[in-house]
């Protein structure tokens, strides 16, 4: 499985943008990356998802490089119940679905 | 639409006992996958079932079983419990195995193994 690199932890202020950034230089063409959250004492959460293009949804945007080799989640305006772990997730196009999880970024919004 | 069930939300067993984990997925979905929270790290998978077949394995031994039933829920058993087991099990539903689509999780079950 292809790995990708975030940083261990954020923090924003709330009602700030917050730009999650994820490195997955040994992407393959057919891996689509993927964004899962975690809040505190629930099961992670699909957020995003994505192949090439920039993609929006009513939870956030991914903006992702053109070489593909980075990606970038924005949650355009922090609530304190955006405070979780965001995992940044490769995911071939075919397959069995199943998810590699990281150690992930802990955000933490500052009211 | 009722989401990821599982049952119970808390567990205490001894070393050396067997457990059985449920899980109901999502209505519609026809794919469940178990996977291993240790404290501090991310989710690890332990297996996948599509329509009642296992189809996919990660790296746990063989007391690790699981089942899938016609209505597609699913148990996970572990048998010989281990301190190490100690975790939390999250089960995952989606709607087809080959598909690209977003995974549903349940809200876990934390076993404790003392």
């Amino acid at each position: 499985d292809a790995k990708t690199t975030q940083p261990n932890s954020m923090e924003s202020n709330e009602e700030e943008p917050v730009h999650l950034p994820c490195n997955h230089s040994t992407i393959s063409g057919t891996d689509y990356i993927h964004w899962y959250r975690q809040l505190p004492s629930q099961g992670p959460e699909y957020v995003i998802h994505g192949l090439t293009s920039n993609v929006n949804n009513r939870m956030a945007s991914l903006a992702i490089a053109e070489d593909r080799k980075s990606s970038t989640l924005i949650l355009h305006r922090a609530t304190l119940r955006d405070a979780a772990v965001y995992y940044c997730i490769l995911r071939a196009l075919f397959g069995n679905e199943k998810l590699t999880f990281g150690t992930g970024t802990r955000l933490t919004i500052i009211p | 639409e009722t989401g990821v069930t599982q049952s119970p939300t808390h567990l205490i067993k001894t070393r050396g006992q067997q457990v059985t984990l449920r899980c109901s997925s999502q209505s519609g979905h026809n794919t469940v996958s178990w996977y291993q929270q240790a404290l501090g790290q991310g989710p690890q998978f332990i297996f996948q079932y599509y329509r009642e077949e296992e189809n996919g394995r990660g790296n746990f031994p063989p007391r690790f079983s699981g089942l899938q039933f016609p209505n597609y829920s699913s148990e996970l058993n572990v048998n010989a419990l281990e301190l190490d087991d100690s975790a939390l099990y999250l089960c995952a539903s989606s709607r087809d195995v080959v598909l690209n689509t977003e995974a549903f999780f349940g809200q876990g079950t934390r076993l404790t193994v003392v």
